[in-house]
């Protein structure tokens, strides 16, 4: 089915250690988001990317790299994991705004990252 | 500086009752307004959004939403509230203009609908 996968779904770390999640499309947009949500402050953006090569930073880019090689893959790296990165952590792609179909994302379903 | 609000951490409504979910913006220009509901563990699934045109639009599931201007509102509306809407929903503004590959989130509201 169309739409964005994030692998994996659940996720436990130990402080310090780094790990990438996952986030692939098969919609052929242009932009890609990483969000984190945590309790009472809604989405906050991480990292996006408007196209192949191209990425810039969100609100809440500290302790996150990412890289955009493919236009379907844009993955998520935790260079050296805290418990402040306890959270739920979502992808989102959309069309670029010259080719916009709804003018809105489409998300993944979310992995659920606790650092302890 | 761009943000969304809702004001409400949850809102608590009787089945067959109305009910509203409420969302106030500050955007320069005309925004894209849109709301998301998430179901638990779940992503978020896009509901509705108003781009140009009618104030008044239509979505999933029986919901509406009010486009106001001139109070910088964008509240979700349903006639008769079913116990399935029971969830997180979220408001989302993006930027016409300016930042247009954002999205601004409101906090989100807990919508209860008991029996």
């Amino acid at each position: 089915n169309a739409g964005v996968t994030q692998t994996p779904k659940f996720q436990v770390l130990k402080t310090g250690q780094s790990m990438t999640l996952q986030c692939a499309q098969d919609m052929n947009h242009e932009y890609m988001s990483w969000y984190r949500q945590d309790p009472g402050m809604g989405l906050r953006l991480i990292h996006y990317s408007v196209g192949a090569g191209i990425t810039d930073q969100g609100e809440v880019p500290n302790g996150y790299n990412v890289s955009r090689s493919t236009t379907e893959d844009f993955p998520l790296r935790l260079l050296s994991a805290a418990p402040s990165q306890t959270s739920v952590y979502f992808c989102a792609s959309s069309y670029r705004r010259d080719r916009l179909k709804n003018y809105g994302y489409t998300f993944g379903s979310g992995t659920r990252l606790t650092v302890v | 500086a761009q943000s969304v609000a809702q004001p409400e951490d949850q809102v608590n409504v009787a089945e067959g009752n109305p009910l509203t979910v409420k969302c106030t913006y500050s955007v320069s220009g005309n925004p894209y307004l849109f709301w998301y509901v998430q179901y638990p563990n779940r992503g978020l699934q896009f509901l509705l959004k108003y781009i140009t045109g009618d104030n008044l639009v239509k979505g999933s599931y029986g919901f509406e939403a009010e486009f106001n201007k001139s109070q910088t509102s964008f509240h979700l509306k349903k006639p008769s509230a079913l116990v399935s809407d029971s969830a997180l929903y979220f408001c989302a503004v993006r930027d016409r203009l300016y930042n247009f590959n954002k999205f601004y989130f409101g906090s989100g509201t807990k919508l209860n609908v008991k029996p």
